[in-house]
């Protein structure tokens, strides 16, 4: 069965540093989704991209956070200036078609150790 | 807005018992409602989903669940346990013109022999 997958697994980096977490969508899925969850913390909504623009974003999502579809088949979330509170698992997710009529398909997520 | 909540935060059964993980929405239309697993260093796992019709969904791995409007409820269940099902159990819902899932905080399923 198709997967997302996310590169890589784990990353630490300094406070101050960019970081870059990678995501490889299902292939013939539409919509994405970065969601994050900090350790013991409920899973929250960061990012929604359709059609190569943001759909929503959270207040989290403020501009230290930026997404890009570089190409056919990647989908990034870029830290520009990482604090010690971006630590956390950061998911990525997918699916077909519009909300409501398909579920989200998640990665197995990126654990971000920001030091 | 919407929000969930899963007022267990901790479940042990044993094993070959039933298992009931207790999740309850708060919104206003028929909401999208989801069940995700997650074992140990891995990814949400999607268990099953209500979108309309049938009030009882069937799920992967033996589970299911029954969406109660009337309680604002959709509880899992499962009617055997078995030691591979110890994993954390997210509940979640999604508005129909929203965009994103809301999760619950998570209940944590331990299963004892």
């Amino acid at each position: 069965e198709p997967e997302v997958t996310q590169t890589p697994s784990h990353q630490v980096t300094q406070m101050g540093q960019e970081v870059i977490l990678r995501c490889v969508p299902i292939s013939n899925h539409l919509y994405f989704y970065w969601y994050r969850q900090i350790l013991g913390q409920k899973v929250e909504f960061l990012v929604s991209f359709y059609n190569n623009e943001i759909s929503e974003k959270s207040e989290i999502f403020d501009d230290q956070f930026s997404v890009e579809r570089p190409d056919g088949s990647n989908f990034t979330l870029k830290i520009r200036s990482t604090k010690l509170e971006d630590s956390a698992m950061y998911f990525c997710a997918s699916r077909t078609w519009a909300p409501g009529y398909s579920p989200l398909h998640f990665g197995n997520g990126t654990r971000l150790t920001v030091t | 807005a919407q929000s969930v909540t899963q007022p267990d935060i901790h479940i042990t059964v044993s094993e070959g018992a039933s298992l009931e993980l207790r999740c309850n929405y708060s919104y206003g239309a028929t909401p999208y409602l989801f069940w995700y697993v997650q074992s140990p260093g891995q990814g949400l796992q999607l268990l099953l989903k209500y979108f309309s019709g049938d009030t009882l969904v069937q799920g992967i791995k033996g589970f299911e669940a029954e969406f109660k409007r009337s309680q604002s409820s959709f509880n899992l269940r499962k009617p055997s346990v078995h030691w591979s099902d110890a994993a954390e159990y997210f509940c979640a819902v999604e508005s129909v013109d929203g965009n994103k899932l809301v999760f619950g905080a998570g209940t944590i399923l331990r299963v004892k022999s």
